[in-house]
């Protein structure tokens, strides 16, 4: 299996352009997870899908942040419009249930800079 | 709520010595708690999980940790460290009913020739 693949990996847009981060989860899971990683509050959990259905996004930091899971195979997480503050690395997760004691698989997230 | 302090945001061993990251966990009910690594411009890969079976978890590449209840603590350790060991490393914890992983704040392990 290929692993959880996110695109791009890398992404530098200019404040107040619309940003999209994609990622296809591992075949077969049903749980998805966006986090964002940066120096100042570390690893947080954006937004949480269980059968392409958004469970818990208490953790988007405002409207400008949209996410959505149009099928089990693909979801994307869209900044619109971006500010430099956003920029960090972006990870999606998958995982087989869900389950607090299940393993999250991780992508190699997209570093997102925005000028 | 739940959360883990990891202290020492950056620990330098040599070679073959010891290694012991420190984590210790708050929360209100039985915890599940995580080991992550994550290797430069890479995503995290799990190490090791505890999910309340034994208190001493055995994962991946030698390292292992212990679940102490009355110290609230979940400590990494590997006896000789490698080269390769070279990352950092994040303590998790979360005990809800999905996989809210709450993440501590990572120690960079250095490994020293």
């Amino acid at each position: 299996d290929a692993g959880v693949i996110q695109s791009p990996r890398h992404e530098v847009t200019e404040m107040g352009q619309e940003v999209t981060l994609r990622c296809k989860p591992i075949s077969g899971h049903n749980s998805l997870f966006w986090y964002r990683q940066t120096m100042m509050r570390g690893l947080e959990l954006l937004i949480y899908f269980n059968n392409n259905v958004p469970i818990d996004d208490s953790g988007m930091p405002e409207d400008r942040f949209s996410a959505k899971m149009p099928n089990a195979s693909f979801s994307t997480l869209k900044i619109q419009p971006s500010e430099p503050r956003d920029s960090a690395v972006y990870f999606c997760a998958s995982s087989l249930g869900g389950q607090a004691n299940t393993e999250a698989f991780f992508g190699q997230g997209t570093r997102l800079t925005v000028v | 709520a739940q959360s883990v302090t990891q202290l020492g945001s950056h620990v330098s061993v040599s070679e073959g010595a010891l290694v012991l990251l420190r984590c210790n966990y708050s929360s209100s009910v039985p915890p599940y708690l995580f080991w992550y690594v994550q290797y430069p411009n890479q995503g995290l890969q799990l190490l090791l999980k505890y999910t309340s079976a034994a208190t001493l978890v055995k994962g991946i590449n030698g390292f292992e940790a212990e679940f102490k209840k009355s110290e609230t603590s979940f400590h990494l350790t590997k006896p000789s460290a490698h080269m390769s060991d070279a990352a950092e490393y994040f303590c998790a914890v979360t005990n809800t009913g999905f996989q809210k992983l709450v993440f501590g704040t990572g120690t960079r392990l250095l490994v020293s020739p």
